[in-house]
């Protein structure tokens, strides 16, 4: 069956940097576009960024470009996200999700059940 | 890009049916047929139950459908059952080739 499981998330200081992980299995990784959404406590979804299968499309929410480096490898079937820079208001839990369907944008069909990145001053 | 439109909440009794609508503009859900919707429970990962527009994956209740007409996008939940009560989420793909979400929905089962 289809997993996703991220790690990495914690607790940073603000300007500081976290990489997140998330190991997919149980579907062709090499295949398919991922995606990382994040949510703050208490509030909604906020997509964040995705990644082509190949890695060679890649796009960036506007509150994170230029802070945030989404990167695969598909020999080992993950996905990663580099933050920088972090801010308070990037606290939130943060997923991992296959677009699937096509790998038509937002068909998240597979999601993990996500870490907490904790930002404090 | 700001986030589509939706209402905060929405209630109905069991058996009822209920609709969530989601506002955005000709950039977003008027520009394309990628709108998805999404249920998260408290404490849990959202779970895809409608994609472009219209499609209901596998194992999904067809309790659950979605429509579009012009720049809002809708969810409408038939015989709504206690274990509908949830968050729902609706989201589109933009002319920027980014996603956008919907500030989201929280449905109560009366």
């Amino acid at each position: 069956q289809v997993q996703l499981v991220e790690s990495g998330g914690g607790l940073v200081k603000v300007g500081g940097s976290l990489r997140l992980s998330c190991a997919a299995s149980g579907f062709t990784f090499r295949n398919s576009f991922m995606s990382w959404i994040r949510q703050a406590p208490g509030k909604g979804l906020e997509w964040v960024s995705y990644i082509s299968s190949s890695g060679s499309t890649i796009y960036y929410a506007d509150s994170v470009e230029g802070r945030f480096t989404i990167s695969r490898d598909n020999t080992k079937n993950s996905l990663y996200l580099q933050m920088n820079s972090l801010r308070p208001e990037d606290t939130a839990v943060y997923f991992c999700a296959r677009v699937g369907y096509g790998n038509n944008l937002p068909n998240f069909d597979y999601w993990g059940l996500g870490t907490l990145v904790t930002v404090s001053s | 890009q700001s986030a589509l439109t939706q209402p905060a909440s929405v209630s109905g009794s069991p058996g009822q049916s209920i609709t969530i609508s989601c506002t955005g503009t000709s950039s977003d859900v008027g520009g394309h047929n990628y709108v998805s919707w999404h249920q998260q429970h408290p404490g849990k990962a959202p779970k895809l139950m409608i994609y472009d527009v219209t499609n209901r994956p596998s194992g999904v209740s067809n309790r659950f459908s979605g429509s579009k007409s012009g720049n809002t996008a809708s969810l409408t939940i038939s015989g709504l059952q206690a274990e509908d009560e949830a968050d729902y989420y609706c989201s589109s793909y933009t002319s920027s080739s980014r996603v956008v979400f919907g500030g989201g929905t929280k449905l109560t089962v009366l």
